[in-house]
C-alpha cells in the first residue's frame, strides 16, 4: 500500500534549528509538497522537490532523496509563528496526492 | 479577494439531515477539489473537477455529491447525514501544472459536526 510516515509532534526552541522527516512509500513517485496548517486554518502551499537535494527558500529549506523515499524540512532561526502542524505530502504514478497525517510543531521561547 | 472561498464555515447539524457546502475560486483554476480531514487530520481527497469533468471520485459513500455548475464553482452536498461525517471538509484548486496537482489553494475549511 501507500504510506507516509511522520512524526506527530516536535518541540523546539525560538531562535534554533528544526528538522522535520518524512518517509514514503507509494506506487511511482512524481514530487513531494510540505505544507503549512496552522490550527484552525487551512493549509497552505511550502515547497516542491521532485529531484533529489535541498531547495532553499528563506528560512525554509525542502531536502529529498528519491533512493531512499526520504525527504526532510528544515526550519532555521525558528519564530513562534511558526508553530503549526507541518504535512507531507506524495505524487504517486497517478499524479494522486497521498498525505501524512502532519507533524505538530511546538516552539518554545 | 479571497481566492478560495468557501461557505458555511461552520455548520451543526442532526443526523439525517441534507446539507450543502459552496465553493468558489477567482483564481481562474481549471481544477478544484473537495477534501475531508478527520480529528487525526489526515487530509483525505474526496472528489476533484476538472473543467466541470470528475476525474477523480475516490471510494467515498454516495451520499456525497459534488456539482459543479462552472468550473469557479465546486459545491458539495451531503445527504442522510451520519455522526461520521464530522469533520473539517475542505475545497482547493490547483492551475495546470506538471506536478500533477501542483500546489494547492486551499479555502479556509467548512467545520461540520453532526449531532
Amino acid at each position: 500500500g501507500q504510506n507516509i510516515d511522520q512524526p506527530t509532534e516536535m518541540t523546539a526552541t525560538e531562535g534554533a534549528i528544526v528538522q522535520i522527516n518524512c518517509t514514503y512509500q507509494t506506487s511511482g513517485f512524481n514530487g513531494l509538497f510540505w505544507y503549512q496548517q496552522h490550527a484552525g486554518e487551512a493549509p497552505t502551499f511550502l515547497s516542491y522537490n521532485v529531484l533529489d537535494g535541498l531547495e532553499e527558500k528563506g528560512r525554509f529549506s525542502s531536502f529529498l532523496s528519491r533512493s531512499k523515499g526520504y525527504s526532510y524540512l528544515l526550519l532555521k532561526e525558528l519564530q513562534m509563528k511558526d508553530s503549526a502542524s507541518y504535512l507531507c505530502a506524495a505524487l504517486d504514478s497517478n499524479y494522486q496526492l497521498i498525505w501524512g497525517a502532519g507533524t505538530k510543531l511546538i516552539i518554545k521561547p | 479577494d479571497t481566492a478560495v472561498s468557501q461557505t458555511p464555515k461552520y455548520l451543526v447539524t442532526q443526523m439525517g439531515n441534507d446539507k450543502s457546502i459552496k465553493c468558489e475560486q477567482n483564481l481562474g483554476h481549471d481544477t478544484m477539489y473537495w477534501y475531508k480531514q478527520d480529528s487525526k487530520k489526515f487530509l483525505k481527497i474526496m472528489f476533484s473537477y476538472n473543467n466541470k469533468e470528475l476525474i477523480i471520485n475516490e471510494t467515498v459513500p454516495n451520499r456525497f455529491s459534488p456539482k459543479s455548475p462552472d468550473k469557479a464553482h465546486l459545491n458539495l452536498h451531503i445527504n442522510s447525514l451520519e455522526l461520521g461525517d464530522s469533520a473539517v471538509y475542505f475545497c482547493a484548486s490547483s492551475p495546470p501544472s506538471d506536478r500533477g496537482p501542483g500546489e494547492l489553494f486551499f479555502g479556509e475549511g467548512s467545520r461540520l459536526t453532526v449531532l
